[in-house]
């Protein structure tokens, strides 16, 4: 069963304007959550993370919010670059697993 | 129906021991990762092999070596363990870039 779903597999978005990319999970008992970006040949790297006491998270052109009641997560992009073209992984942690668990990924593609 | 299948999920083990941990892909992918995470919850690559060729080979000990009998496993050897071989090891399938799934880990501990 899959407990963090990123339920589109590509999102392509022009230079400039705002991406959006969403997650949902499934187990309430999440502690936190986190954001990867991932280039091609590369390993993820570490975007962005919110507590699950939090409903917002910004740090420069990324902001990540949080809907504990829909169980819902979604990374905001302002404004889209060409770097941000990557594959981005939604995860979750369970703070007494301290295990990651990820979603499949979203491939965003920034057009010109 | 598990996708990407680990094992074992929890490893302890003396220095100087060798170990192995099993990944197992459902999917029908090509392409099969090892990752380890690192402390500050930072992925980092280390083998990527596409249709049992090795494609990705960072740096990395010699200790630790892959094994892919096939293309639905990768194995991941590891030889005299060290204490700071500890951490948590992913196992990953992909198929051309799309759909990355990443196993459940394996949490290796060396006392």
């Amino acid at each position: 069963d899959q407990q963090v779903k990123q339920n589109s597999p590509s999102l392509s978005v022009q230079e400039g304007r705002i991406s959006i990319l969403n997650c949902d999970y499934t187990n309430s008992m999440f502690d936190y959550f986190l954001w990867y970006k991932k280039y091609p040949a590369e390993g993820p790297t570490f975007l962005i993370s919110i507590s699950s006491i939090k409903d917002k998270n910004e740090d420069g052109r990324f902001t990540v919010f949080l809907n504990k009641s829909a169980k819902h997560l979604s990374l905001h992009i302002v404004p889209s670059q060409p770097g941000d073209s990557a594959v981005y992984f939604c995860a979750a942690i369970l703070n007494r697993d301290d295990k990651i668990i990820f979603g499949k990924g979203t491939r965003l593609h920034i057009l010109p | 129906d598990t996708a990407v299948s680990q094992t074992p999920k929890y490893l302890v083990t003396q220095m100087g021991n060798d170990k192995s941990i099993k990944c197992e892909q459902n999917l029908g992918h090509d392409t099969m990762y090892w990752y380890k995470q690192d402390s500050k919850k930072f992925l980092k690559i280390m083998f990527s092999y596409n249709n049992k060729e090795l494609i990705i080979n960072e740096t990395v000990p010699n200790r630790f070596s892959p094994k892919s009998p096939d293309k639905a496993h990768l194995n991941l050897h590891i030889n005299s363990l060290e204490l700071g071989d500890s951490a948590v090891y992913f196992c990953a399938s992909s198929q051309q870039a799309y759909g990355y799934t990443f196993g459940s880990g394996t949490r290796l501990t060396v006392v």
